[in-house]
């Protein structure tokens, strides 16, 4: 069955760095896109950015271009989000997805992580 | 502020049928698939709906989405408890070349 566990909550000071893991399994990883999405406290759905699983190549919604950065390690089956010089803003849960049609104008998510909370404050 | 509008509300009795609504416009319901989630309490989102009104393996076909114009609608008929969630719609925006959401709506069963 189709799984994707992500790294733990994490608690940093504003202008830190903190890097989220997801890692699949269950299918096979290079033939489905990874979409992110960011739910702040008590808020709505907010679309980050997708990484094609195949050639690496990171698309970023707006908003989220130069200090959110997406990336793999194929060899085990695993997505990572790096967020630098973090704000308070940027409280929220973070999920890791299965994608579908990000490259064909439609891009929606068929299997979830758990999410992983990243709290700024000092 | 989202793209999409929902109401930030809804609620029903057990049994009834609820329609949530989700406004947009040519940019992105009027030109592309809308989808929905649900996600229950505490839980990570569930894909409920994809490319209008198709439902995944597994959803209960009590659950049905259409979509007319620059709008679409998620109807859940026969409400039951565990249907109590919040639900979000989302569609691709031509203009900001990405999907875009709605604020979700948060369902009671009372």
């Amino acid at each position: 069955q189709v799984q994707l566990v992500q790294s733990g909550s994490e608690l940093k000071e504003p202008g830190a760095s903190v890097k989220v893991s997801c890692k699949a399994s269950g299918y096979t990883f290079n033939v489905y896109a990874m979409n992110w999405v960011r739910q702040a406290p008590g808020q709505g759905l907010e679309w980050v950015g997708w990484i094609n699983t195949d050639s690496g190549k990171p698309t970023y919604g707006q908003g989220f271009k130069g200090r959110f950065v997406l990336s793999l390690d194929t060899s085990v089956s695993t997505a990572y989000l790096q967020i630098s010089s973090l704000e308070a803003e940027d409280t929220a849960v973070y999920y890791c997805a299965r994608a579908r049609d990000c490259s064909s104008r439609s891009c929606y998510s068929e299997y979830w992580g758990q999410g992983t909370l990243v709290t700024v404050s000092s | 502020q989202s793209v999409l509008t929902q109401p930030p509300s809804a609620s029903g009795t057990p049994g009834q049928r609820v329609a949530i609504s989700c406004s947009g416009s040519s940019s992105n319901i009027g030109s592309n698939y809308v989808h929905w989630y649900q996600q229950l309490p505490g839980t990570a989102p569930k894909l409920l709906i994809y490319r209008d009104n198709q439902r995944p393996s597994g959803v209960p076909d009590r659950f049905s989405g259409s979509k007319s114009g620059t709008s679409a609608s998620l109807a859940i008929s026969g409400l039951r408890s565990e249907d109590e969630a919040d639900y979000h719609c989302t569609a691709w925006d031509d203009s900001l070349s990405g999907p875009v959401f709605g604020g979700g709506t948060k369902l009671t069963v009372l």
